[in-house]
């Protein structure tokens, strides 16, 4: 079945840029998303990307999109406090349209 | 626009007892999910609707889990009996058609905060 894997934890500088990466297994993938959770709230939607895509900037943040070895990336420039969150990769498809697939989150910290 | 809207937000209760968590999705969405988040699995989907009407509840634990959806602005998720491996956060989830170009993403509430004792 689809599965899409991510590390669990980063630790980033303040001010640095923070990559956070994931990859997938389904081929059909349409639509791969990432969403963040600040403590004790609920998932929210930062960005998605198109597969037809390679790229896309959204101010400080940029998603990269590798069809070919099913990998995706999203970095923040100059990473603040207020990032501190963890980050879930998704996907969904034109097969599995009715779902969308999470990883498992990315624990992102951010030390001064 | 409200969101979707989950009740209660925090919850303790002893072993045995029942447990119904509430669910109010984004009206006009006809898709609703319900997750089950821990340290130990990270974020499950258990059960979803479409249009009222369970599509896939393969991600149900086990017969003590049911899930609801009389009408097209409220589902219910309940335990019964609970038990303090089902201590997590339950988060309830709509859409539009998930993937397609017109509501390819979920938006989600605010999680109800369940601990079994």
């Amino acid at each position: 079945g689809e599965d899409v894997e991510q590390s669990l934890f980063l630790s980033v500088r303040e001010g640095d840029s923070s990559v956070i990466n994931c990859t997938y297994t389904d081929s059909s993938s349409t639509y791969l998303y990432w969403y963040k959770q600040e403590p004790g709230a609920g998932l929210q939607l930062l960005t998605y990307i198109f597969s037809n895509m390679d790229m896309k900037q959204d101010q400080r943040l940029t998603v990269l999109l590798n069809k070919k070895d099913k990998h995706l990336s999203l970095r923040i420039a100059d990473t603040q406090t207020g990032d501190s969150a963890i980050y879930f990769c998704a996907e969904s498809s034109y097969s599995s349209a009715s779902k969308i697939i999470f990883g498992s989150g990315t624990r992102l910290s951010i030390r001064p | 626009d409200a969101g979707v809207i989950q009740s209660p937000r925090h919850e303790v209760t002893e072993m045995g007892q029942e447990v119904t968590l509430r669910c109010k999705p984004i009206s006009g969405h006809d898709y609703l999910f319900w997750y089950r988040q821990t340290m130990m699995r990270g974020l499950e989907l258990l059960i979803y609707f479409n249009n009222n009407v369970p599509i896939d509840d393969s991600g149900m634990p086990e017969d003590r889990f049911s899930a609801k959806m009389p009408n097209a602005s409220f589902s219910t998720l309940k335990i019964q009996p609970s038990e303090p491996r089902d201590s997590a956060v339950y988060f309830c989830a709509s859409s539009f058609a998930p993937g397609t170009a017109s509501g390819n993403t979920i938006y989600f509430g605010e999680g109800s905060w369940l601990t079994v004792v």
